[in-house]
């Protein structure tokens, strides 16, 4: 069983539309979550972190679920822009802090 | 100011040879990460180096792997006798190690070995 595991999609939604990424991680012991976009062909660059409150940023939702070892991406309002490949990352370790990341989830904004 | 660089961007070889793939990390950066990338894959952890510490090398698939970090700044990645499973994209990260969690990710060398 892979570490960070999500849907590869792809997720092809008109303009305005709400999407919502899953993930599923296996270490129980995981410290920090994030959400990690990547362009085609291109580096990943941080979208947020994820609280265990859940956090928002503008019209983008993270939530994490512990006990049941998810965290959750919404996107409302999607624009063309946000076509792109969604990774979901894990730090199994504060010390080492090297991210385990998940194989992403590619979202395609149609017009 | 400027974020991770690395070189070269491309690099094509034959299996065999053996190549070297160079990080320059944000300056002040103590932490640096080495990472690859196979197509339609995730990124796979490959190196590890924070300050003066013994790097953690957990990652590297083999042998033909090893990597340095000279004077807690640039990093070099070398592959000795490349094989073709080794093509991807190798991907180069610093981190802060203080104020912040977020990894700064260099624009990546693709490898391609014939």
């Amino acid at each position: 069983r892979k570490e960070v595991e999500q849907d590869p999609g792809p997720f092809n939604v008109p303009e305005g539309a709400t999407v919502a990424f899953n993930c599923t991680y296996s270490n129980s012991a995981s410290q920090s979550f994030f959400w990690y976009r990547q362009d085609c062909r291109k580096e990943p660059k941080l979208l947020m972190s994820v609280y265990s409150s859940g956090n928002e940023d503008g019209r983008f939702t993270a939530q994490l679920n512990r006990a049941s070892q998810y965290i959750s991406l919404l996107i409302r309002d999607s624009k063309l822009s946000d076509s792109a490949t969604y990774l979901c990352v894990v730090a199994p370790d504060t010390g080492r802090r090297a991210l385990t990341f998940g194989s992403g989830t590619r979202l395609q904004v149609q017009p | 100011g400027a974020g991770v660089s690395q070189s070269p961007s491309n690099k094509v070889t034959e299996k065999g040879k053996d190549v070297e793939l160079r990080c320059d990390p944000i300056s002040g950066h103590t932490a640096l990460y080495w990472y690859r990338q196979s197509l339609g894959q995730g990124l796979e952890f490959l190196i590890y180096f924070q300050g003066n510490s013994a790097p953690d090398k957990s990652g590297l698939p083999s042998d033909r792997f090893s990597a340095e970090r000279t004077g807690g700044s640039v990093s070099t990645l070398t592959i000795q006798r490349t094989q073709q499973e080794d093509s991807a994209v190798y991907l180069c990260a610093s981190l802060d190690g203080t104020s912040s969690n977020e990894q700064f990710f260099g624009p990546g060398t693709r490898l391609t070995v014939l």
